[in-house]
């Protein structure tokens, strides 16, 4: 079954303990890209990949990193995570830019 | 930054009604996408028209793009109480990279 797969679903952290939200993908796509979704505030892209070893900023990528080693695979890192970051993460994959997105189940995180 | 609003932000019907949400942008495209959200879950890609497209049918779904108003509406027809959702569009906005940005959504509630 093609699909996008995130962990952890939830999670309770506390400022400043860091995190890694892992986003796979089975479809072989090149594109993934990571969003938040904030009330009244839609879904805002965090960051994107284009393709293995090629990573660019979205709109809001402050105090997150991530990596593309892998095709698969796009993990989500919050080095010093703080509250502000509290949000419901979506992990995106398509297989070319601007074409239909293929979301995961979405990472409910919630900084104390 | 938010490309596409949508209109209204949430909408109440009853089951057999025709549900119309409307969307707005701000720049030029190459195509403008709807999303359905259910509760808390992923999206998931309902249609896609692009820019030289002036109508586009899906089952129950019918989308409009005006380019000339920068609009987009997307009707529902005959609703369904498991039409309940939030819909979201998100266009290209003919830039460089992965961006696809998103409105705020409208939040549909079909009534039994």
């Amino acid at each position: 079954e093609a699909q996008v797969t995130q962990n952890p679903r939830y999670l309770i952290t506390v400022t400043g303990k860091k995190l890694t939200v892992t986003c796979s993908q089975n479809m072989n796509h090149e594109y993934m890209s990571w969003y938040r979704q904030d009330p009244g505030l839609g879904l805002r892209q965090i960051y994107y990949s284009m393709n293995v070893e090629v990573t660019d900023k979205g709109d809001v990528p402050e105090g997150y990193k991530v990596s593309r080693k892998e095709k698969r695979n796009f993990p989500l890192i919050l080095e010093s995570p703080s509250p502000n970051q509290t949000s419901l993460y979506f992990c995106a994959s398509n297989p070319r830019t601007g074409g239909e997105l293929f979301f995961g189940e979405g990472s409910r995180l919630t900084v104390l | 930054s938010q490309q596409g609003e949508e209109d209204p932000q949430a909408l109440s019907i009853q089951e057999g009604e025709n549900a119309t949400m409307n969307c707005s942008y701000k720049t030029s495209i190459n195509n403008l996408q709807w999303y359905r959200q259910n509760s808390g879950r992923g999206l998931v890609h309902l249609i896609l028209i692009r820019s030289n497209e002036r109508e586009k049918h899906s089952g129950r779904l019918r989308v409009t793009l005006d380019t000339s108003k920068k609009s987009s509406s997307l009707l529902i027809t005959a609703s369904r109480a498991a039409d309940t959702a939030s819909y979201f569009c998100a266009t290209d906005e003919r830039r460089a990279g992965n961006m696809l940005t998103f409105g705020g959504g409208t939040r549909l509630m079909v009534k039994p």
